[in-house]
């Protein structure tokens, strides 16, 4: 069975622009949630979405924003980049609700200059 | 102060020694409870999930949850150069915004 997919896996952009980063859940999950890593800051949850609703959001601005398409593959958005942005943006799915069992995708680097 | 803390580590061992790792919580509302491994260039790979008070055992694994004092240990036994990564710990209260733990990495000497 096919694991959580991400890409693209690396990512460089300057400050002012705007990203989309995408994931693909493993199949038959419906729940994909979106996670920030940084060293300062570690793994900080950004959104959670399932059925195409977000069910969740995290204390980040709203130049984040994501959706989920009806096949549960889902796209985050960051607009306006700042250099802070700077981080491994990691994509996690899980079977339904809820957020014990879920499994990660192997991330998108994204370096904002 | 973070919801969540974590021992920072680095931690080193030699191979075949017991490798503790601990967490400490503030929310008495974190309802579930997990051990994430997260190697180099990885994203992290869940290793095992409770919810209750006690011990779990999987394998070399052993987690731990107190949640009277809310504190959460994982214990590996018999460590090996493989188990060398960065281990999370991770809490899910009541709306489901998992909460991790800064992490601490772990070099295994063989």
């Amino acid at each position: 069975k096919a694991g959580v997919t991400q890409t693209p896996r690396y990512l460089i952009k300057t400050r002012g622009q705007q990203v989309t980063l995408s994931c693909s859940p493993i199949s038959g999950h419906r729940s994909v949630s979106w996670y920030q890593q940084t060293p300062g800051q570690g793994l900080q949850f950004l959104f959670e979405y399932f059925s195409e609703t977000q069910r969740n959001k995290g204390n980040f601005p709203g130049r984040f924003s994501g959706r989920q398409f009806s096949n549960s593959r889902s796209e985050m958005n960051v607009s306006t980049l700042e250099l802070g942005d700077s981080a491994l943006y990691l994509c996690a799915s899980s079977r339904g609700i809820g957020q014990e069992t879920q499994y990660f995708g192997p991330g998108t680097r994204l370096l904002v200059l | 102060q973070k919801e969540v803390e974590q021992d920072p580590g680095p931690l080193s061992v030699p191979e075949g020694a017991i490798v503790s790792l601990n967490c400490t919580y503030s929310n008495s509302a974190f309802q579930y409870f997990m051990w994430y491994r997260q190697y180099s260039r990885k994203g992290p790979e869940l290793l095992m999930y409770t919810y209750s008070s006690g011990n779990k055992e999987d394998g070399r694994f052993t987690a731990q949850v107190d949640k009277s004092s809310k504190y959460i240990s994982l214990f590996i036994r018999d460590s090996q150069p493989s188990d060398s990564a960065t281990y999370l710990c991770a809490m899910v209260p009541n709306d489901y915004k998992l909460s991790f733990g800064a992490g601490t990495t772990v070099t295994v000497r063989a």
